[in-house]
């Protein structure tokens, strides 16, 4: 399997759910983001991890938190979201020198929170 | 902090026909500019960008950009759109040199191309 993988492909939870996101990159490179991406708005960075540490947090709410166990994945862990967290999240990897590098994204995970 | 401004949130154009997806952004510092594309139900994927050096940027799938300084503009063109660039643009800029990861995107501008 080659470029960036995301599981699962679309998710519904409940607002007192506790759920994952997982990201996987197979091309060898060192950096890895988190988007949000919802209906008429900006895409949204939220996280970016570069050699498993957190390089950057863009005020993201509490309720979101992501792993970064290795280079090769991330994780966006969910717990009391609210209806206005439905969107879709896309996770992306690059070579981890800043964000000239050309940044390769996954298909996303269609979230919807009732 | 830098911005994006796509001033069209929809284009629809005729097949055979040039397309021009305009970009205009806002900055104090030099910057970076990229062009992504989101095909339905797929993540993004780089167009083209400009990092310096010649002002007119070309891309895969025939698309190119202009860098204009004196105006903060990026404009997408592309001479002949086909069935196929149906899909939904972004523009976005970063701080160049800086080492930053923030990566600011526009809003996003439909294209639709109509046989």
């Amino acid at each position: 399997e080659t470029g960036v993988t995301q599981t699962p492909r679309h998710l519904v939870m409940g607002m007192t759910n506790k759920k994952s996101l997982k990201c996987e990159q197979h091309l060898g490179h060192n950096a890895m983001y988190w988007y949000k991406q919802s209906a008429k708005k900006p895409l949204e960075l939220m996280f970016v991890y570069s050699l498993e540490e957190r390089v950057e947090n863009n005020s993201v709410p509490s309720r979101f938190s992501p792993e970064c166990p290795n280079s090769s994945h991330l994780f966006l862990h969910l717990h009391t979201l609210q209806p206005e967290d439905s969107a879709l999240y896309l996770c992306a990897s690059s070579s981890g020198q800043g964000a000239q590098e050309t940044q390769y994204f996954g298909p996303g995970t269609r979230l919807l929170v009732l | 902090a830098q911005s994006v401004t796509q001033l069209d949130s929809q284009v629809p154009v005729f097949e055979e026909a040039p397309v021009e997806l305009r970009c205009n952004y806002s900055s104090s510092v030099s910057v970076y500019l990229f062009w992504y594309v989101q095909y339905p139900n797929q993540g993004l994927q780089l167009l083209l960008k400009y990092l310096s050096g010649s002002t007119l940027v070309k891309g895969i799938n025939g698309f190119e950009a202009e860098f204009n300084k004196s105006q903060t503009s990026f404009h997408l063109r592309k001479p002949s759109v086909h069935i196929s660039d149906t899909a939904e643009y972004f523009c976005a800029v970063t701080i160049s040199g800086a080492g930053s990861y923030q990566l600011t995107f526009g809003k996003g501008t439909k294209l639709s191309v109509i046989p």
